[in-house]
């Protein structure tokens, strides 16, 4: 079946500029989580979904990032007035429901570069 | 909160040597452990994953896993690599206790191997 796709996979935009960021998680999975992917500081977790509700927003890094859900299905990361330090692959998993033994499947990415 | 260490960020081998990639963990409550692996131009992939029982874990290709209590790793290791396993490497913990579900992972090894 389908994996967890990602669009667009890149994009360059000038500092200053909101871009959004879409994640497709495999279908019938409850879970969704945003993890960002930059030189030196590996992989950082920003935000999870369980349904449409995000419980845990903690690694989200500034009131610019913002996340939504809808229908239980697609998410949208939001990244307003962006900065050069926002340059990064951000990447989207998800798993069947939210428990820790459940496998999270990643997508391909999104790599941002904000010049 | 957990914290994941890797501790080597290169590892060159060459084809059908041994390797071991180390991972260690700071964690005093009971953890999940997992291995991701991610080949050039590729999402993440789950490789082996310790939930409970058994130490010992393996993956499909040739890979296994020990859950060490007392030294608090999780090292990765493969007996004769092929040149197919080139590839970032990264080892990943979820704390049972924590209040969410996202996985907390360390800085990756990348993995070379030359003929």
């Amino acid at each position: 079946g389908a994996g967890v796709s990602q669009s667009p996979s890149n994009k360059v935009t000038e500092k200053g500029k909101d871009v959004e960021l879409r994640c497709d998680p495999i279908s019938g999975h409850t879970a969704l989580y945003w993890y960002r992917q930059s030189l030196g500081q590996g992989l950082e977790f920003l935000i999870y979904f369980q349904g449409n509700s995000a419980p845990d927003k903690s690694g989200l890094p500034s009131d610019r990032f913002s996340a939504e859900r809808t229908g239980g299905s697609v998410s949208t990361l939001t990244i307003q007035r962006t900065q050069q330090e926002d340059s990064a692959v951000y990447l989207c998993a998800s798993s069947l429901a939210t428990v820790r033994t459940d496998t999270q499947y990643f997508g391909p990415g999104t790599r941002l570069t904000v010049l | 909160a957990q914290s994941v260490t890797q501790l080597d960020s290169q590892v060159p081998v060459f084809e059908e040597a041994p390797v071991e990639l180390r991972c260690n963990y700071s964690s005093s409550v009971s953890v999940y452990l997992f291995w991701y692996v991610q080949y050039p131009n590729q999402g993440l992939q789950l490789l082996l994953k310790y939930l409970s029982g058994s130490t010992l874990v393996e993956s499909i290709n040739g890979f296994e896993a020990e859950f060490n209590k007392s030294q608090t790793s999780f090292h990765l290791r493969k007996p004769s690599v092929h040149i197919s396993d080139t590839a970032e490497y990264f080892c990943a913990v979820s704390e049972v206790a924590n209040s969410g579900y996202a996985l907390n992972f360390g800085k990756g090894t990348s993995l070379l191997v030359t003929p």
